[in-house]
């Protein structure tokens, strides 16, 4: 059974700093892993979808990097804002169109 | 992007009651719809999945009895939360599966807020 965990649970950095979020699971055989950001009370927006066979992706300030083998993925949030803030959730799927299992988020506080 | 709905956003009613939560794919068609659901300050967790016109795959621990899918039409999605408990205020998210090109993409709905009461 897959299972994705996210470290750290929780994260507060001054405006200005460079955000390091780590994604881990279990199970290696992915079709694709995606980040996902969610504002209190509100649904998903996805930020970023990485293929198996890719090694990362970039959007704007966000980039993240996928090591299928070793079960890791990372996102890098460049220059954090005030309006950063707000919960990241990374979550992958064994096949197209399968359901996606998630981590359990981190949440992230930029302090202005 | 495509655009997914969800109604009602919140509800709150005793318990005992039934809830219906509507979820619409306003400008795709979708054959695929998985309900989530997520616990204050918790991940989500995959309910059920269900295609349509025909009756829905749930996960192991979801009573398919008390969380009643209907996917009668390639936009709209509907689970029912039969003889609410307090156990059951959380949070409702619908996402509809949208295949084409050879792709295929899951977007999610805004969500629908439960309290019982």
């Amino acid at each position: 059974k897959q299972e994705v965990t996210q470290i750290p649970a929780a994260l507060s950095v001054p405006e200005g700093e460079n955000l390091v979020l780590n994604c881990s699971f279990t199970d290696s055989a992915i079709y694709n892993l995606q980040w996902f950001r969610q504002d209190p009370g509100k649904g998903l927006t996805s930020l970023l979808l990485i293929q198996s066979s890719q090694r990362e992706q970039t959007s704007g300030r966000l980039n993240a990097s996928l090591d299928k083998s070793s079960g890791r993925s990372t996102l890098y949030i460049a220059a954090s804002q005030p309006g950063d803030s707000a919960t990241y959730l990374c979550a992958v799927t064994k096949a197209a169109g399968n359901k996606l299992t998630f981590g359990g988020g981190t949440r992230v506080l930029v302090k202005p | 992007g495509a655009v997914v709905s969800q109604h009602p956003s919140r509800v709150i009613c005793k318990s005992g009651t039934s809830v219906k939560i509507e979820c619409r794919s306003l400008d795709f068609q979708a054959t695929t719809m998985f309900w989530y659901r997520q616990f204050p300050k918790q991940s989500l967790m995959l309910m059920a999945t269900s295609n349509e016109g025909s009756k829905a795959t749930y996960e192991q621990g979801v009573e398919k009895d008390k969380f009643l899918i209907n996917h009668a039409s390639l936009t709209l999605s509907t689970l029912t939360v039969t003889s609410a408990h307090p156990e059951d205020s959380s949070f409702y998210i619908c996402s509809p599966l949208q295949r084409g090109g050879g792709q295929e993409t899951q977007y999610f709905g805004p969500g629908t807020r439960l309290l019982v009461l």
